[in-house]
């Protein structure tokens, strides 16, 4: 059982627009910035959104982030193949002094 | 550029204490910005943090993991290791060693090594 809350699995076509939730509680996603974890086909997970909507260098402004309350989502904007794969949220949680996850949603591009 | 490299048994029986080692390349971890971390997958689930540890010897752990998980740094390999105690099947899982960057309430996991598959069986 995951601190924050993930729908198991989205889906979409290529070109279309994708948003994965995330749900957690006033001691993480309520008082701490939301990341956001890309991991591809046996791969180790590669950040892909911090302080909640910020980008790395190097990843594709077609991802976006946004929080509100104790709540997050990412949104892919024109959904290619390559978007295919397991998508994590995180937050610092306060009453853990640590890190915690939600269970991942698996993207499955159509 | 970072890199993480994991290292250690792939096969652990149960009861007995898996250990792993992260090879620190790129960086020092000596660095006072990142807290050295361990996170697991299970096979086919998700994400699970076990904790941290600071240079200074200082370490934090998840609290279902804390009676059994003992985190440390060796400076002069610049290496930190990971040792869990009384292993059982739920332990088998793909383990990665990653840098929590900290900076102004940003806790973000920007490096990560490649992981390495750690099986619990007799």
């Amino acid at each position: 059982q995951s601190v924050l809350t993930q729908p198991p699995s989205t889906s979409g076509t290529p070109g279309q627009r994708v948003t994965i939730s995330c749900s957690g509680s006033s001691s993480n996603i309520g008082s701490n910035y939301v990341y956001w974890y890309q991991q591809l086909p046996g791969t180790a997970p590669k950040l892909l959104i911090y302080r909640s909507n910020l980008r790395p260098s190097g990843v594709p402004d077609r991802f976006s982030g946004s929080k509100s309350g104790t709540s997050a989502s990412l949104a892919i904007s024109g959904l290619r193949s390559e978007d295919e794969a397991d998508y994590y949220c995180a937050a610092w949680d306060d009453s853990l002094s640590g890190v915690v996850f939600g269970g991942g949603t698996k993207l499955t591009v159509l | 550029q970072v890199q993480l490299q994991e290292s250690g048994p792939g096969l652990v029986k149960p009861s007995e204490t898996l250990s792993l080692t992260c090879t620190v390349s790129g960086g020092s971890v000596s660095s006072g910005s990142y807290y050295w971390s361990w996170i697991r997958q299970p096979p086919g689930k998700g994400l699970e943090w076990i904790g941290y540890t600071y240079y200074s010897g200082s370490t934090n752990y998840n609290p279902s993991l804390k009676s059994r998980v003992t985190m440390s740094v060796d400076t002069s390999k610049n290496q930190f290791s990971l040792k869990l105690s009384s292993v059982t099947a739920a332990d088998t899982a793909v383990y990665y060693c990653a840098i929590l960057r900290y900076s102004d309430y940003d806790y973000r996991l920007d490096y990560w090594g490649q992981g390495t598959l750690v099986t619990v069986s007799s």
